[in-house]
C-alpha cells in the first residue's frame, strides 16, 4: 500500500510555456500533498504544502504565481508551473501523507525548459 | 530552508561490509525518517521513528532515534549491491506535517 504515482515522468517545453504535473496517491486517500524540488546531487527542498479543498502553502522564496498547486480530492494533487524559463529545469517529486507524519514520494517528473 | 546534516556525504565499500551514516540537526524534532533513492526516481521510505531512544529494524536495516532528539543513525548489515543509492534522513517537528531533509549520503559498493 500507499503507492503514489506522477505524470508525466520526463517533460521538455519551451521557455515560456507552462507545463502541468499531476500527482496521485493510487490505494490510499491523502490528507496532505507536498511538492519538492531537486537539483542534480542535492536533497529534496520543500516548496508547499497542499491539503484538500484549500490553498497550498508556499515556502519563503517559492513564488506562488509561477507554481500553481490544485488539491482537488484526496487523491490528485496538480502542480502548474508557468512561464517556464531554463533555470525552473529540475527534478519534481511530489508526496503524499495519510494519518501519519510517513510521506509516501512518487517516481519524479524531469523537467526540461529549453 | 533548512536542512539536516548528515554524514558521510559518500562511502565506498564492498560488497558483504556494514555501513553505517547519522544524521544530526540544532533543533530537536518528534520524528525522524530514513529514506533511500535511486537514481531518477523518488525516495522509498525504510524506516520510521516516533520515540527518543527507539531502536527499529527493517531486515538488514536498523535504525535509532537519539536520545537527544537532535540525531539518528542508519545501519545496513552486509551490504549488497542493490543498497547503492542516496540516504536521507528527514525529521519532521511537531505537529507541522512538513518534513526537513537532510544532505544525503551516497553508498557505492565497489565491485
Amino acid at each position: 500500500g500507499a503507492v503514489v504515482s506522477q505524470h508525466p515522468s520526463w517533460v521538455i517545453c519551451k521557455s515560456g510555456t507552462s507545463v502541468k504535473i499531476e500527482c496521485r496517491s493510487l490505494d490510499f486517500q491523502a490528507t496532505t500533498m507536498f511538492w519538492y524540488r531537486q537539483f542534480p546531487k542535492q536533497s529534496l527542498m520543500l516548496m508547499a504544502t497542499s491539503n484538500e479543498g484549500s490553498k497550498a502553502t508556499y515556502e519563503q522564496g517559492v513564488e506562488k504565481d509561477k507554481f500553481l498547486i490544485n488539491h482537488a480530492s484526496l487523491t490528485l494533487s496538480t502542480l502548474t508551473v508557468t512561464s517556464a524559463h531554463p533555470e525552473d529545469s529540475s527534478f519534481y517529486i511530489c508526496s503524499a501523507s495519510r494519518d501519519t507524519y510517513e510521506q509516501y514520494f512518487g517516481p519524479g517528473t524531469r523537467l526540461t525548459v529549453t | 530552508g533548512q536542512q539536516l546534516n548528515q554524514s558521510p556525504q559518500s562511502m565506498f565499500i564492498q560488497e558483504g561490509e556494514d555501513v553505517s551514516m547519522n544524521c544530526t540537526s540544532s533543533s530537536i524534532f518528534n520524528t525522524w525518517l530514513w529514506y533511500k533513492q535511486d537514481p531518477g526516481e523518488g525516495p522509498v521510505l525504510l524506516i520510521a521513528l516516533y520515540k527518543a531512544g527507539e531502536l527499529t529494524s527493517n531486515g538488514r536495516l536498523t535504525a535509532q532515534f537519539g536520545i537527544t532528539r537532535k540525531d539518528s543513525f542508519l545501519n545496513i548489515s552486509a551490504s549488497i549491491p542493490s543498497d547503492v543509492g542516496i540516504y536521507f534522513c528527514a525529521g519532521e517537528y511537531f505537529g507541522n506535517e512538513k518534513l526537513t531533509f537532510g544532505t544525503g549520503t551516497r553508498l557505492t559498493i565497489i565491485p
